[in-house]
């Protein structure tokens, strides 16, 4: 299996403009994980989906962030408009069911100018 | 919310030592998993074990959850074990697969 998949590895953005990644989960996982890293504020878990379905969205800092799951195999995060607080290295990770272990992408480096 | 310690925050060691890394939480558990953020910002899953004793190669880790514990095991370690070492877990008064982690153990092996 190729792994869980994400792009693009870096973005560069100016203020103001639409920001949109991407993330493939490993075939045959039923919940995805969206992941923001910060040196302030670490690992936090921004929203996750079963089975498409989103189940907890707390962690959406603001309404400029949303997230879709259209299908099984493809999944995005959209900040509309994006602003340089959200800098920071977004991680998607997936896993096979609850209490599983979670396989995590390689990240999407995010700057915004 | 759920507490996640790690200890120490920083660990330096000379190539070939053991070292154990340690991390409490706050509630009881049916999920924890460690993960290594290597060097290059990859995060590898290393151990899912909301209880008991698991090894592989090097590394081993041991949960007591009764005691809310968990123990990771580097021995004869090597340069490439440098990076970020997390615990994450999630709890039974929550949703298992949503894991909160803590702020890491940060390992530099010298040679």
């Amino acid at each position: 299996d190729a792994g869980v998949i994400q792009s693009p590895r870096h973005e560069v953005t100016e203020m103001g403009q639409e920001v949109t990644l991407r993330c493939k989960p490993i075939s045959g996982h039923d919940y995805l994980f969206w992941y923001r890293q910060t040196m302030m504020r670490g690992l936090e878990l921004l929203i996750y989906f079963n089975n498409n379905v989103p189940i907890d969205d707390s962690g959406m800092p603001e309404d400029r962030f949303s997230a879709k799951m259209p299908n099984a195999s493809f999944s995005t995060l959209k900040i509309q408009p994006s602003e340089p607080r959200d800098s920071a290295v977004y991680f998607c990770a997936s896993d096979g069911a609850a209490a599983s272990p979670l396989h995590f992408g390689s990240g999407t480096r995010l700057t915004v100018t | 919310g759920i507490q996640v310690e790690q200890s120490p925050p920083d660990l330096i060691l000379q190539e070939g030592a053991n070292s154990t890394l340690r991390c409490n939480f706050s509630d009881s558990v049916n999920n924890l998993q460690w993960f290594h953020q290597n060097p290059w910002g990859q995060l590898i899953n290393l151990f899912y074990i909301p209880s008991g004793t698991k090894q592989n190669g090097r590394l081993s880790a041991t949960t007591v959850a009764t005691e809310r514990y968990s123990l990771l095991y580097i021995s004869s370690s090597q340069t490439t074990d440098s990076g970020v070492y997390f615990c994450a877990l999630g709890s039974y008064t929550g949703t298992a697969s949503k894991l909160t982690f803590g702020t890491g153990t940060r390992l530099q092996v010298t040679l």
